[in-house]
């Protein structure tokens, strides 16, 4: 177990709606990441942080914004809702460590957009 | 950019077969390194095997074990005997380093493997 909690799990909104996401993690790790999982694309990067307030954008960013104001929460905010971003959410960590330490990952918030 | 392809998108085996996972990756980077992640039906993602460019050795664990050519660049992955709970989705993943200076995972699309009973 990684310490890394993400809330809410599931999660039904309507289209055009602002939903935030939220990952938490225990163990001050600097590097934070989320990706969204659907079927076909296998996981991919929308956001990731680098330490407080330092983000930067991954391949599938649009009409996603983040924000790390403290090193254990990084917040991932659709400003308002699309059908396409119906996904299952995935927050994670990178410890750090000799070369490419790998990421641990949370459990996942599952959203639909109706 | 990085790149990861599993060309096999679903896997059907029965108990007992032996599976081979395929991954190929494009990286212009003369050390990355590689990764498998497993993904139960329960959803979680966990972590497998972590691998660096530079050590081809093939890695045995159990019934898990890993192929790693870089003239190839693929990082094949075969389950012995595969069993009813090796039932998931696997992930590859390659490492790529960002402008500036963090590292993000790039996935390839995963591989559906159902064993049966």
């Amino acid at each position: 177990d990684a310490g890394i909690t993400q809330s809410p799990r599931h999660k039904v909104t309507e289209t055009g709606t602002p939903v935030t996401l939220r990952c938490h993690q225990t163990e001050n790790h600097r590097y934070m990441y989320w990706y969204r999982q659907d079927p076909g694309h296998g996981l991919r990067l929308i956001h990731y942080s680098y330490g407080v307030k330092d983000t930067d954008k991954g391949e599938v960013s649009d009409g996603y914004s983040v924000s790390r104001s403290k090193t254990e929460d990084f917040l991932l905010t659709l400003e308002s809702a699309t059908s396409s971003q119906t996904s299952v959410y995935f927050c994670a960590i990178k410890p750090l460590g000799s070369g490419s330490s790998p990421l641990h990952f949370g459990n996942g918030t599952r959203l639909t957009v109706t | 950019a990085q790149k990861v392809t599993q060309a096999q998108t679903e896997i059907s085996v029965v108990e007992k077969e032996d599976v081979t996972l395929d991954c190929v990756y494009e990286t212009r980077d003369t050390t990355y390194y590689l990764f498998w992640y497993k993904q139960p039906p329960s959803g979680e993602l966990v972590f497998l095997i972590r691998r660096n460019s530079f050590d081809e050795q093939n890695e045995i664990s159990g019934r898990y074990s890993w192929n790693f050519q870089k003239s190839t660049s693929s990082f094949n992955f075969t389950i012995t005997a595969s069993q009813v709970v090796d039932s998931a989705v696997y992930f590859c993943a390659l490492s790529e380093l960002t402008q500036g200076g963090s590292e993000k995972l790039v996935f390839g699309k995963g591989t559906k493997l159902t064993v049966n009973p």
